[in-house]
């Protein structure tokens, strides 16, 4: 497709599950990104890719939380033992990774924990 | 530390009337500056987006300007319409890299 995907689109779990979000950039994007929006609040930066360096983890807010990127293009975003405070919606953009280029965003995972 | 300040957090306009966003940074080798709009269930979009060297960029009823001396840039909607209520980000970034967000505004447009 043309644009950012993610998948699923919601996800429901229980608390202390493992949950893995996907996300698909738009092909030829350098750079990933991972954010997490609680409801009615801003975006938190979780996690940062640019091609074969070494990610930017500094926003994941705690050892729960890991991310790959595969051969630089897929992303997949993991959450150990979910607990109701993980419960959000997780952006995911990409962008070419070069001066003056906007990022692109999909429509975000839902995720709920029961 | 946040990189990119944003107010208002939340903003009630009259239909017809022009909304204004304030966003302020701290990193002067941020050299673009983009203007996301999120509607409801959706993934944040480009709106508009600016350089630093320039002090005003327009496309239709929106409008950013610029002040480089100040760190500060701002979002005007001209003419706002209900179909503008949204939330607003604005962000910076430095050579393509790392995007800074606000903490958004949310704009309510009363008909």
């Amino acid at each position: 497709g043309a644009g950012v995907s993610q998948s699923p689109s919601n996800k429901v779990t229980e608390k202390g599950k493992d949950v893995e979000l996907r996300c698909d950039p738009i092909s030829g994007h350098t750079a990933l990104y991972w954010y997490r929006q609680s409801l009615g609040q801003g975006l938190e930066f979780l996690i940062y890719f640019q091609g074969n360096s070494a990610p930017d983890k500094s926003g994941l807010p705690s050892d729960r939380f890991s991310a790959e990127r595969t051969g630089g293009s897929v992303s997949t975003l993991t959450i150990q033992r979910t607990q109701q405070e993980d419960s959000a919606v997780y952006l995911c953009a990409s962008s070419p990774g070069h001066a003056n280029t906007e990022a692109f965003f999909g429509q975000g995972t839902r995720l709920t924990v029961v | 530390q946040q990189q990119v300040k944003q107010s208002p957090q939340s903003l009630i306009v009259q239909k017809g009337g022009i909304s204004i966003i304030n966003c302020a940074y701290e990193n002067t080798a941020f050299d673009y500056f983009p203007w996301y709009q999120q509607f409801p269930g959706k993934g944040p979009a480009l709106l508009i987006a600016i350089r630093p060297d320039v002090s005003e960029k327009k496309e239709g009823r929106f409008t950013i300007s610029f002040n480089k001396s100040a760190k500060q840039f701002s979002l005007h909607i001209m003419d706002s319409q209900p179909g503008d209520s949204a939330t607003y980000f604005c962000a910076a970034s430095k050579g393509g890299n790392q995007f800074y967000f606000g903490t958004g505004t949310s704009l309510t447009v009363i008909p």
